[in-house]
């Protein structure tokens, strides 16, 4: 267990309907990403929030809308998503840079996604 | 732009043989340089990492080595079991305004044959 928890594990959903990935870090961390994981690709990061504010927003469609509510809750709000959005998405916490701590993510073990 | 590269893609080595898996960045200002294992339904899990004033860094079997002026870093796996078997990362990060930024490799699927 590294800290990170993810509901769902799987999902299956279609193109019309809106779901809601969530994450969750017991690690007292203070930044929170989410990171989408296809089949033979890098890691592609898609959202980064450091003290419940988005700093990075890697141009990620409108499709997927982040919010964290909190420095240990992360959710990835999902509607009207596309077949190629089915991937494995990963959700990771750190420090942030400001604590003066290395950069070390710890990830969830992920949802993996699917769409119809 | 900010890129990580990483070879081989694929690693397949005998029981008790070592691997190494390469990787080469672009960022000169990055600093800091972890490694993590992915295994079948799991997320990456940090097996060792490295910063830039160290040039090597050993835990076990598992050794990281580290050439700033050439940008490149190395994991190094001895006497390799099937359990090591698994996805390899390596990345590089840096403190950036607000948080961290790290570039990530596309991965070395490693193979260990019993």
């Amino acid at each position: 267990e590294t800290g990170v928890t993810q509901t769902p594990r799987h999902l299956v959903m279609g193109m019309t309907n809106k779901k809601s990935l969530k994450c969750e870090q017991h690690l007292g961390h203070n930044a929170m990403y989410w990171y989408k994981q296809s089949a033979k690709k890098p890691l592609e990061l898609m959202f980064v929030y450091s003290l419940e504010e988005r700093v990075e927003n890697n141009s990620v469609p409108s499709r997927f809308s982040p919010e964290c509510p909190n420095s240990s809750h992360l959710f990835l709000h999902l509607h009207t998503l596309q077949p190629e959005d089915s991937a494995l998405y990963l959700c990771a916490s750190s420090q942030d840079w400001t604590s003066g701590g290395v950069a070390t993510q710890y990830f969830g073990p992920g949802t993996r996604l699917l769409v119809l | 732009g900010e890129n990580v590269e990483q070879h081989p893609s694929t690693l397949s080595v005998q029981e008790g043989d070592s691997a190494v898996i390469k990787c080469t960045y672009s960022d000169s200002a990055s600093n800091y340089f972890p490694w993590y294992k992915q295994e079948l339904g799991k997320g990456p899990q940090l097996i060792i990492d490295i910063r830039s004033n160290v040039g090597e860094k050993k835990d076990q079997r598992i050794a990281v080595t580290l050439n700033k002026t050439a940008k490149h870093f190395s994991l190094h796996i001895t006497e390799t079991q099937p359990e090591d078997s698994a996805v390899y990362f390596c990345a590089a990060s840096k403190a950036n305004t607000g948080g961290f930024k790290t570039i990530f490799g596309a991965g070395t699927r490693l193979f260990v044959k019993a």
